[in-house]
């Protein structure tokens, strides 16, 4: 089954102990990207990546990091977790970019993500 | 950026009643699409969209590009269509392939 699978789904922790989201998709796709959810706020991309080792910052990138160092992975990681972090976050992927303009995105299931 | 408007905010059915849902936009787009996010969290696709007219099932979406607008249509709605109705636009001269969400359209079906 085409997917993108996040983990953990749920996850609580304490302020400064880093932690990484995994995110891994099964369709090929060249492009992933990262987001967030808050109340009143919708949802805002965190980091992006157009293919292998290209990655770039969307609008709230603060306080993460990510790496693309194979093609269907795309981890999230959060050095020392904050309590502004605490959200729901979400990964996506979309078919090559060059195969313009069919690009429609594809998200995971959901992280839920708590910092104390 | 691109700007996204969806209405109503919110809307309360009677199930079995039809719906439509809408979304205005400000500038061309590469792609829109529709999402329900159900009461788990959960975003599920239901339309890409970004001109045309589609159909699944109870569910059928309309975008006119040119006057900036898509709209979703509910019919013989369920209370498990509850949840909420996301407009997503890619802006066209942003090369970043970002999605654009609006705020969304919170649905509750009522049996």
């Amino acid at each position: 089954e085409a997917q993108v699978t996040q983990n953990p789904r749920y996850l609580i922790t304490v302020t400064g102990k880093k932690l990484t989201v995994t995110c891994s998709q099964n369709m090929n796709h060249e492009y992933m990207s990262w987001y967030r959810q808050d109340p009143g706020l919708g949802l805002r991309q965190i980091y992006y990546s157009m293919n292998v080792e290209v990655t770039d910052k969307g609008d709230v990138p603060e306080g993460y990091k990510v790496s693309r160092k194979e093609k269907r992975n795309f981890p999230l990681i959060l050095e020392s977790p904050s309590p502004n972090q605490t959200s729901l976050y979400f990964c996506a992927s979309s078919a090559t970019v060059t195969v313009y303009p069919y690009n429609e995105q594809f998200f995971g299931p959901g992280t839920r993500l708590t910092v104390l | 950026g691109i700007q996204v408007e969806q209405s109503p905010p919110d809307l309360i059915l009677q199930e079995g009643a039809n719906s439509t849902l809408r979304c205005n936009f400000s500038d061309s787009v590469n792609n829109l699409q529709w999402f329900h996010q159900n009461p788990w969290g959960q975003l599920i696709n239901l339309f890409y969209i970004p001109s045309g007219t589609k159909q699944n099932g109870r569910l059928s979406a309309t975008t006119v590009a040119t006057e900036r607008y898509s709209l979703l249509y509910i019919s013989s709605s369920q209370t498990t269509d509850s949840g909420v109705y996301f407009c997503a636009l890619e802006d066209s001269g942003a090369g970043s392939y970002q999605l654009t969400f609006g705020k969304g359209t919170k649905l509750s079906v009522i049996p």
